[in-house]
């Protein structure tokens, strides 16, 4: 089924490691983005793409890096986890022309703890 | 700044009743609005797309109005079941780079039998 495929589905980490959250969708859509889920704070964004080798920050884009090597992989790494990145994570994708951007699709998420 | 809100924030109804979730939004110059699904501990699933040149749309039992000069949404929800219970979240968004989705925080939605 086409669709935006999140793995892993759970991870606990130790304050202090590295990961990377993973994000691929067959829609051949050129816009993806990662956002984080929060009890009382809602969806946020972290980061966003336009297209492979463009990338650009959302609102919390601290402790998160990505990248876009091609249009289907858009993969979110934290570079050291602390507590305050225990979160649900999605990321979601939609067609974007330039001109006209279509409707969002999510994956599943990805449960962090970090510990 | 965009701000959206959602009434009410839950709702509890008997199997059966036709029900009516609201949406409102305080920057008309929106290009889509959407709304979605959560089921607890699951990810979001759209429901209807409206884009900036419709009023409305239309999914089975579902029904999605937009009139972006009054800034409100309406999802409207026919015969409701069980398995309609989960969060309803209607976002929006704009027609430029960087965009982003900017949701309300939700309703609740509960349908008894």
């Amino acid at each position: 089924n086409a669709g935006v495929t999140q793995t892993p589905k759970f991870q606990v980490l130790k304050t202090g490691q590295s990961m990377t959250l993973q994000c691929a969708q067959d829609m051949n859509h050129e816009y993806m983005s990662w956002y984080r889920q929060d009890p009382g704070m809602g969806l946020r964004l972290i980061h966003y793409s336009v297209g492979a080798g463009i990338t650009d920050q959302g609102e919390v884009p601290n402790g998160y890096n990505v990248s876009r090597s091609t249009t289907e992989d858009f993969p979110l790494r934290l570079l050291s986890a602390a507590p305050s990145q225990t979160s649900v994570y999605f990321c979601a994708s939609s067609s974007w022309t330039g001109q006209m951007i279509g409707g969002y699709t999510f994956g599943s998420g990805t449960r962090l703890t970090v510990v | 700044k965009q701000e959206v809100t959602q009434i009410p924030a839950a709702l509890s109804v008997p199997e059966g009743e036709n029900l009516v979730l609201n949406c409102s939004f305080t920057d008309s110059a929106i290009y889509n609005l959407q709304w979605f699904r959560q089921d607890p501990g699951k990810g979001l699933t759209s429901l209807l797309l409206i884009q900036s040149s419709q009023r409305e749309q239309t999914s089975g039992r579902l029904n999605a109005s937009l009139d972006k000069s009054s800034g409100r949404s309406t999802l409207y929800i026919a015969a409701s079941q069980p398995g309609d219970s989960a969060t309803y979240l209607c976002a929006t968004y704009y027609m430029e780079y960087g965009n982003k989705l900017v949701f309300g925080a939700g309703t609740i939605l509960r349908v008894k039998s």
